[in-house]
């Protein structure tokens, strides 16, 4: 079993759909979570981290369960340039490591 | 802040050869940097830990000859792989993390993309 398992999609949207992404993980002992971005070909750059309150940041939204270790995105009325693959990453708290999912790849379409 | 420099973000070499890959802290200070490989279509891989004055720590299945990775001061890390095969081609992509403040997560470099030919 990977340790960062997510849906490898891709998801095909229209414009202003809503749309929302699942992660698990399999180390209780995380201690860190977070969603990255990363267009084709560059570096991944951070989204938003993930709280057991959730949080929400304009039109996305991330929540993380702690008990069934699943992670989630969800974001609201899409745009042509949220077009990227989405990166589920758990940080492990005493080695600074992260492990990242395969990621989710979203197109939105006009 | 936390700004990540990663040179030379493309280099194509001949099988057999070597190449160093830098990875720098612009405006703060890192104890630890990371190196990670991604293959097309995969996830990234974190292939060592970068230890600033002391060894690298490698993840299981990394040769450690053959990725050799010095942290010599508190703002530069480098990977050099040794040997290179036309296998050893991927983007390569180092992370670090201010040593003090509220932690937001890794800043990556902007990444190494290597041809083995």
């Amino acid at each position: 079993r990977k340790e960062v398992e997510q849906d490898p999609g891709p998801f095909n949207v229209p414009e202003g759909a809503t749309v929302a992404f699942n992660c698990t993980y399999s180390n209780s002992a995380s201690q860190s979570f977070f969603w990255y971005r990363q267009d084709c070909r560059k570096e991944p750059k951070l989204l938003m981290s993930v709280y057991s309150s959730g949080n929400e940041d304009g039109r996305f939204t991330a929540q993380l369960n702690r008990a069934s270790q699943y992670i989630s995105l969800l974001i609201r009325d899409s745009k042509l340039s949220d077009s990227a693959t989405y990166l589920c990453v758990v940080g492990s708290g005493n080695t600074g490591k992260l492990i990242f999912g395969q990621g989710t790849t979203l197109q939105v379409k006009p | 802040g936390a700004v990540v420099s990663q040179h030379p973000s493309r280099v194509i070499c001949k099988s057999g050869t070597s190449v160093k890959i830098e990875c720098r802290s612009l405006d703060f200070q890192a104890t630890t940097m990371f190196w990670y490989r991604q293959f097309p279509k995969k996830s990234l891989m974190l292939m060592a830990t970068s230890n600033e004055g002391s060894k690298a720590t490698y993840e299981q299945g990394v040769e450690k000859d053959k990725f050799l990775i010095n942290h010599a001061s508190l703002t530069l890390s480098t990977l050099t792989v040794t040997s290179a095969h036309p296998e050893d081609s991927s983007f390569y992509i180092c992370s670090a993390n201010p040593l003090t403040g509220v932690f937001y997560g890794y800043t990556f470099g902007s990444g190494t993309r290597l041809t083995v030919v």
